[in-house]
């Protein structure tokens, strides 16, 4: 499976944009861009998918490099209740069928 | 979307014994994940359980310690046999929905085995 490379931790201010970074440099051509996230004692939320062009959902925009090595999620205004572990994660094809999870950014925000 | 609900939502276990979990989701769906969340960890992936047909599981688990029912296109148990306290863990199930690209999740179960 192809990996991707996220921070650790990433802290940022309330109502202030917030850019999560991901590395995933061995991508392969038909390699979705998942982000998920998990607020603390829940399970994880989806948040948003890409293939090649820029996304945006009411939750967050992903903007994603033109050589697909490289993603970044964005929180226009982030709020207290963005606080979790931000999951980059690599899936093949669109079915959304099972995706292997790595370490995460753990985004703190401070009020 | 979908509404997943996991249930126990939590238990404490002795070591030797074992605990079913539980699955139902509002909708039908052809895939249903089981995933392993050991303290302060990331989610690591144990099964792929599809209706009508055995799980798929990921290496280093086995179908003799991690049991999985998939009964029909709403449900499925996960069962986790002879617990030893290296077990504790979240247990989370998850679906995906028409092959939207989205996976739910549900709120998981809390397995604290002494």
């Amino acid at each position: 499976d192809a990996k991707t490379t996220q921070p650790n931790s990433m802290e940022s201010n309330e109502e202030e944009p917030v850019h999560l970074p991901c590395n995933h440099s061995t991508i392969s051509g038909t390699d979705y861009i998942h982000w998920y996230r998990q607020l603390p004692s829940q399970g994880p939320e989806y948040v948003i998918h890409g293939l090649t062009s820029n996304v945006n959902n009411r939750m967050a925009s992903l903007a994603i490099a033109e050589d697909r090595k490289s993603s970044t999620l964005i929180l226009h205004r982030a709020t207290l209740r963005d606080a979790a572990v931000y999951y980059c994660i690599l899936g093949a094809g669109n079915a959304g069928n099972m995706l292997t999870f790595g370490g995460g950014t753990r985004l703190m925000v401070k009020p | 979307s979908a509404v997943i609900s996991q249930k126990p939502s939590r238990d404490i276990c002795q070591r030797g014994t074992s605990l079913t979990i539980q699955c139902q989701v509002d909708s039908q769906v052809t895939m249903m994940f089981w995933y392993r969340q050991q303290p302060g960890q990331s989610l690591t992936l144990i099964a792929t359980a599809n209706q009508g047909s055995e799980a798929t599981y990921e290496s280093g688990f086995v179908i003799d310690k991690f049991p999985i029912s998939r009964p029909n296109l709403t449900f499925s148990t996960l069962t986790v046999s002879n617990m030893s306290p290296e077990d504790s863990s979240i247990y989370l199930c998850s679906v995906d929905v028409g092959g939207s690209g989205k996976l739910f999740f549900g709120s998981g179960t809390q397995l604290s085995v002494l």
